[in-house]
């Protein structure tokens, strides 16, 4: 079955220790985002990337990193979690190389919770 | 740089009434246009988009969407609406001009379907 998949859905931790968020398609696409998602917000966009090794930031990357080795595999790194980033995060694909005509496939999700 | 405006947060309807979610746009530049539903604790799905051609474009769920150039608008309808169509809805867009341009999404539209 083509799907994104996002480990862990859950996750709550404190302030300062440092999580990995991982997301996986198995759909051979060559662009990949994270969205953060806040009530009355709407989602936001963290990092995308364009293939492998190929990354670039979104409207809101302050505090995330992310890394491109494979082309299936797209983690989001919170080196210091801080409370504001209590949220729920989305990771998305597309294919080619992300041409705006392209349909994202999203992942179900992981709510964070920082204390 | 493209936003995107929902002009209503919630929007209660009965079951097998029509409904009509609002979404208002702003781009200097030509557009593509997107309606995603976002069902309770899942990712968010793709319900029909715009690129070119004709301005009405239908979708899943037997959900429509026209666009509107001079009015910038992408309307979402459906003329007799379910139970099961209760979620959130969000209008995206993204510029034509480039592929490394992001999905701009609205802040989001709750349908709630009355029984």
């Amino acid at each position: 079955e083509a799907q994104v998949t996002q480990n862990p859905r859950y996750l709550i931790t404190v302030t300062g220790k440092k999580l990995t968020v991982t997301c996986s398609q198995n759909m051979n696409h060559e662009y990949m985002s994270w969205y953060r998602q806040d009530p009355g917000l709407g989602l936001r966009q963290i990092y995308y990337s364009m293939n492998v090794e190929v990354t670039d930031k979104g409207d809101v990357p302050e505090g995330y990193k992310v890394s491109r080795k494979e082309k299936r595999n797209f983690p989001l790194i919170l080196e210091s979690p801080s409370p504001n980033q209590t949220s729920l995060y989305f990771c998305a694909s597309s294919p080619t190389s992300g041409g705006p005509w392209e349909t994202q496939y999203f992942g179900p999700g992981t709510r964070l919770l920082v204390l | 740089a493209q936003s995107v405006t929902q002009l209503d947060s919630q929007v209660p309807v009965f079951e097998e009434a029509p409904v009509e979610l609002r979404c208002n746009y702003s781009s200097s530049v030509s557009v593509y246009l997107f309606w995603y539903v976002q069902y309770p604790n899942q990712g968010l799905q793709l319900l029909l988009k715009y690129l070119s051609g004709s301005t009405l474009v239908k979708g899943i769920n037997g959900f429509e969407a026209e666009f509107n150039k001079s009015q910038t608008s992408f309307h979402l309808r459906k003329p007799s609406v379910h139970i099961s169509d209760t979620a959130e809805y969000f209008c995206a867009v993204t510029s034509v001009i480039s592929g490394n341009t992001p999905l701009v999404f609205g802040k989001g539209t709750r349908l709630s379907v009355i029984a």
